[in-house]
């Protein structure tokens, strides 16, 4: 079935650090591709997505790539700041085609914590 | 616009006891996700609806756990009898457009969460 693997955390960086968060995935099918993001004390928001091959997705001045070739959703920001700080999720929107998936069903990963020092 | 409503927000009981859960999603949103967030791992579908219908409920231990969506608007998460291992936050979503278009916006709309703790 349909699944993520993200790095295990947590991330500990200094501010204006480089940031990368790594995410593969399994799908038979052509899934969309995402991250969100849960500020402390806050419910899950959406941070960005890529819904075909070689898509990027941005915002925030974080960006992924959906590389299909490496089965891959790597989160990216060229500095961060302590207001990044938060925990951060790759997830997988299932189109339902591979056996045992179910379309319009999102699979998470198991979460990065980001802490970032001033 | 009113986001996606859970109450309550936290709830203590001991273990064998039940507990309910609502949802009330994004007004005109006709899919709706019940999601389990044990501490330190990622969301894990327990149910999904399209409208009033289920569309997915694999993940969901029936034995003790139940769910409804009668008016295809708001929805109860039920447990009973509660264990241990039931400790977690439950997560309510619901996007706009059905499951059939859902790859395009792709957005989930996520509430704050209700947190279980099981005595």
């Amino acid at each position: 079935g349909d699944s993520v693997t993200q790095m295990e955390g947590p991330v500990t960086l200094s501010e204006e650090a480089f940031l990368t968060i790594n995410c593969t995935y399994t799908a038979t099918g052509y899934p969309s591709l995402f991250w969100y993001v849960q500020y402390p004390g806050e419910g899950l928001q959406l941070l960005l997505k890529a819904t075909k091959a070689d898509d990027k997705g941005s915002n925030k001045g974080f960006e992924a790539t959906y590389r299909k070739e490496t089965t891959s959703f790597h989160l990216e920001k060229g500095s961060v700041q302590v207001s990044d700080s938060a925990v951060y999720f790759c997830a997988l929107l299932s189109d339902g085609r591979g056996i045992g998936s179910t379309l319009g069903r999102l699979y998470f990963g198991r979460g990065t914590q980001l802490t970032v020092w001033p | 616009e009113a986001g996606v409503a859970q109450s309550p927000r936290y709830k203590i009981i001991e273990k064998r006891q039940s507990v309910a859960f609502w949802c009330n999603p994004i007004s005109g949103h006709a899919t709706l996700y019940w999601y389990q967030q044990i501490l330190g791992q990622g969301p894990k579908l327990l149910i999904q609806f399209q409208n009033n219908g289920v569309v997915d409920d694999s993940q969901l231990p029936k034995d003790r756990f139940s769910a409804e969506r009668l008016k295809g608007v708001d929805s109860t998460l039920k447990i009973q009898p509660a264990k241990l291992e039931d400790s977690a936050v439950y997560l309510c979503a619901s996007a706009l457009i059905g499951t059939s278009g859902i790859l395009n916006t792709g957005e989930l709309f996520f509430g704050e969460g209700s947190r279980l703790t099981v005595l």
